[in-house]
């Protein structure tokens, strides 16, 4: 099982342009997640989902849009990238988080926008 | 507001004993996980407690106190691999994970 991938692992954008970035799970996991991790603060949360067709705003949802067509992929994508928005990001899986379910973690994708 | 709360940066020597803290004010609590993450690399799951006591597992162990809204994971016999960030998060009442910003470990020979 792979796990958790996500792609690219490597991006640069200039300010302005758009990307997508994917993840896939073959956990058949019900929950994925999209977090931002920046230097000196803990990981935030950006979009969720809770199953397919379904998505849902977490703490930073702004500048960020995200789609569940599929239950093992869960794409974030950045309509017109800001400086701000460089940042390591990373997809996370797990079932319903009844308690002491933990989440899987992706490799992270690190994006700079210039 | 949520916070957790965690020392930025600890040292401490291969073969000794550490403990890292984290305090924590959330609405709602659904239990404390740790997660350790090596420079580079995604988190990876640690230990969780959800009742007041002591969890053991192996070289790590993770404590609770509820009414102190206070957590600790001690690292025993500490080797190298140990250094790492260490991240602290509570579930809260939506079962969503707040996280601490992490506390680096380095181990020193």
């Amino acid at each position: 099982n792979a796990g958790v991938t996500q792609t690219p692992k490597f991006r640069v954008l200039k300010t302005g342009q758009s990307m997508t970035l994917l993840c896939a799970q073959d956990m058949n996991h019900e929950y994925m997640y999209w977090y931002r991790q920046d230097p000196g603060m803990g990981l935030r949360l950006i979009h969720y989902s809770v199953g397919e067709g379904t998505t849902a705003k977490g703490e930073v949802p702004d500048g960020y849009n995200v789609s569940r067509l599929k239950k093992q992929n869960f794409l974030l994508g950045l309509e017109s990238a800001a400086p701000s928005q460089t940042s390591v990001y990373f997809c996370a899986s797990s079932h319903v988080p009844d308690r002491s379910d933990e989440q899987f973690f992706g490799p992270g994708t690190r994006l700079t926008v210039l | 507001g949520q916070t957790i709360d965690q020392p930025t940066e600890m040292t401490a020597t291969e073969g000794a004993i550490v403990q890292i803290n984290c305090t924590y004010q959330t609405s709602g609590f659904n239990g404390l996980f740790w997660y350790q993450q090596h420079a580079g690399e995604a988190p990876t799951f640690l230990s969780y407690n959800v009742l007041d006591g002591l969890e053991e597992k192996g070289r790590f162990s993770s404590f609770l106190s509820r009414s102190k809204g206070y957590s600790y994971l001690l690292l025993k016999e500490l080797q190298m691999k140990d250094s790492a960030s260490y991240l602290c998060a509570c579930m809260d009442s939506n079962y969503q994970l707040i996280w601490g910003a992490g506390t680096k470990l380095i181990i020193k020979p």
